[in-house]
């Protein structure tokens, strides 16, 4: 079964600055999809970038971007230019691309607290 | 378009009691799921469909049930609902699993059962 880890539980940033958050996942599956999900305090969970594993090329969403490490298994976000409106909880998420009974399903990390102080 | 709508936004319900979370999407998708999450903990999926009249269990399905009988709506229901149950729900849909479709997600419902 796949899993996702995000080692840090909190993390703060002054803003305009940039941070990084790490999340690792463990998989014998060749082709799946990576997302990092934002959620607020409003408790929207909001999509923030997403990588195919089969693309070499790192995924950029404006001030956001990823590492992709897939043999070190291995998908950091980073946050350029961090802006109080990027305070949130951050969640790292795993899709296959298997058809099956896991269809559609995403596994989740436990989330990062990213506070971004003025 | 008002996208993935979720009724209500938050209830309190007592042990054994029954409660249906509606879940809405005007969207057009063929897939719609249900996720809990749990304070310290990522979200977990419950049920999802791939079609209208098509549904099958997630992970942790236990105490719920669904039913899809048209392509927008996707109600879960709880018979009798538990404390284990209180939780954060969230409805989610992409047009094809498997594919590369992104899911969207609702805005939530917080259950609470006493």
């Amino acid at each position: 079964a796949q899993t996702v880890t995000q080692s840090q539980p909190e993390m703060s940033v002054q803003e305009a600055e940039t941070v990084t958050l790490s999340c690792t996942y463990d998989t014998s599956e060749s082709d799946y999809y990576l997302f990092w999900y934002k959620q607020p305090p409003s408790r929207q969970m909001i999509l923030v970038i997403r990588q195919e594993a089969y693309k070499q090329q790192n995924a950029t969403e404006n001030r956001f971007s990823v590492n992709f490490q897939k043999a070190a298994k291995s998908f950091s976000l980073k946050i350029s230019d961090s802006q109080l409106g990027d305070a949130a909880m951050y969640f790292c998420a795993y899709r296959s691309t298997n058809y099956g009974g896991s269809q559609g399903n995403l596994i989740f990390g436990k989330g990062t607290k990213l506070s971004v102080k003025p | 378009n008002a996208g993935v709508t979720q009724t209500p936004k938050f209830h309190i319900l007592k042990t054994g009691q029954s409660m249906t979370l509606q879940c809405a999407q005007d969207m057009n998708h063929g897939y719609l799921s249900w996720y809990r999450q749990d304070p310290g903990m990522g979200l977990r999926r419950i049920h999802y469909s791939v079609a209208a009249g098509i549904t099958d269990k997630g992970e942790v399905p236990d105490g719920y049930n669904v039913s899809r009988s048209n392509t927008e709506d996707f109600p879960l229901r709880l018979e009798s609902a538990a404390p284990s149950q209180t939780s954060v729900y969230f409805c989610a849909t992409s047009f094809v699993p498997g594919l590369q479709e992104t899911q969207y997600f609702g805005p939530g419902t917080r259950l609470l059962v006493l």
